[in-house]
């Protein structure tokens, strides 16, 4: 059974503040995905990676960055959070078939 | 790059009656079309899915079917239950050698009333 966990599931930060959301996955799936999901907005593709030290953007990638040291391990980074990305946070993970198995999120709050 | 639209935002159906939720794609590289279903305050999972050289894939009461010259594809729910009220999500991408990155619609919200 796919486990894609993440590391918080609520966090509550101050503007100006740096974020670290970790994503860790136990199948050794290539690639890797943070989404961004908004009521009416659906699920809005951040950052992914096909492989280690690999990262490509995704349709809204401003404000974000993300690490892959490890293959099994993706984290999403805000430099300098702010108001507008209080949201929740979606890591997937894939073995390259199309499939996406998702962690079970992380709802930030941005004061 | 790909954009998806998905229609209507919110669907509400009797029980036992049908449900079709339709989406259209941009880009006419796209070869894979899933259906993500999510129910409240869980992880959205893959229902559904159905490749560019299929018209229609049935799974007992649910099917897709993909129209590529129209570039729209749909989810259809048979006798509905509640169960099935959840919010669903299309998505389209290009699968090639191994890599996908799938571009999702807003979603679907379906209530099921008993």
């Amino acid at each position: 059974d796919v486990k894609v966990t993440q590391s918080s599931r609520y966090l509550v930060k101050r503007t100006g503040e740096k974020v670290f959301l970790e994503c860790v996955q136990d199948m050794d799936h290539e690639n890797m995905f943070w989404y961004r999901q908004d009521p009416g907005l659906g699920l809005r593709l951040i950052y992914f990676s096909y492989d280690v030290k690999m990262k490509e953007k995704g349709d809204i990638p401003e404000g974000y960055s993300v690490s892959r040291e490890k293959k099994e391990r993706f984290s999403l980074i805000l430099e300098s959070a702010s108001t507008n990305q209080t949201s929740m946070y979606l890591c997937a993970s894939s073995p390259g078939n199309g499939e996406l198995f998702f962690g079970e999120g992380s709802r930030l709050t941005v004061l | 790059g790909e954009n998806v639209e998905q229609h209507p935002s919110t669907l509400s159906v009797q029980e036992g009656d049908s449900a079709v939720i339709k989406c259209t794609y941009s880009d006419s590289a796209s070869n894979y079309f899933p259906w993500y279903k999510q129910e409240l305050g869980k992880r959205p999972q893959l229902i559904i899915d159905i490749r560019s050289n299929v018209g229609e894939k049935k799974d007992q009461r649910i099917a897709v079917t993909l129209n590529k010259t129209a570039k729209h594809f749909s989810l259809h729910i048979t006798e509905t239950q509640p169960e099935d009220s959840a919010v669903y999500f299309c998505a389209a991408t290009l699968l090639s050698g191994g890599y996908n990155k799938l571009i999702f619609g807003a979603g679907t919200r379906l209530a099921v009333h008993p």
